[in-house]
């Protein structure tokens, strides 16, 4: 069964770096996403991507953070400059369609720990 | 803004027990789904409702969607130390488009004790 991959697994960072956490999207899936979820708290949506450009964002993702569809297949989260808060689990999601009705496939996450 | 809901936090019980974890929202909700997450694990789909009053079984899960489309739950029959991890409620948001994101609920953690 196709799957949404992630890399790096764990990533550790000094505060003030940049870190650029990759997915690579199930293959034939058009709308792409980006949630975190801070240790024992819930998953928080950051932003999504579609047609190469941002759809929808949340207030937590300001401008330290950015995304990018450098290829045809990976779709990368960039953190300008890292924050003790930003340690988190990041999850990539994709959809075929993105519509209300479908359903939202995970990758398996990167844990980011900023120190 | 949209928020969803969950209750309890923690469930702790003994294998064979049943559980149950809710999920409410202030404003109609155009579906909810449902996810596992294991310990270390990231969310796994397991259902998505629809229909106002759905129900949907899936062995010994139940799930329910209110008939105001306002609530859900998750019902868990004869736990097994397989069902331990946090199950969270999660709703789509969009804004008059077609594309939805997710809002998740903070999630009941399940442990059982064997």
């Amino acid at each position: 069964e196709p799957e949404v991959t992630q890399t790096p697994s764990h990533q550790v960072t000094q505060m003030g770096q940049e870190v650029i956490l990759r997915c690579v999207p199930i293959s034939n899936h058009l709308y792409f996403y980006w949630y975190r979820q801070i240790l024992g708290q819930k998953v928080e949506f950051l932003v999504s991507f579609y047609n190469n450009e941002i759809s929808e964002k949340s207030e937590i993702f300001d401008d330290q953070f950015s995304v990018e569809r450098p290829d045809g297949s990976n779709f990368t989260l960039k953190i300008r400059s890292t924050k003790l808060e930003d340690s988190a689990m990041y999850f990539c999601a994709s959809t075929y369609t993105g519509t209300v009705q479908e359903t939202q496939y995970f990758g398996p996450g990167t844990r980011l720990l900023v120190l | 803004g949209q928020q969803v809901m969950q209750i309890p936090q923690y469930q702790h019980v003994q294998e064979g027990e049943d559980f149950t974890t809710y999920c409410n929202s202030s404003t109609t909700l155009s579906n909810i789904q449902w996810y596992k997450q294991r310990p270390g694990g990231h969310p796994v789909f397991l259902i998505q409702l629809v229909k106002s009053g759905e129900v949907k079984k899936q062995k010994r899960l139940t799930f329910q969607f209110g008939e105001a489309k306002k609530n859900s739950s998750l019902h868990i029959t004869a736990t097994q130390t397989t069902d331990v991890g946090t199950y969270f409620c999660a709703s789509l948001m969009n804004y008059g488009g077609s594309q939805g994101n997710l809002i998740f609920g903070k999630g009941t953690k399940l442990s059982v004790k064997p």
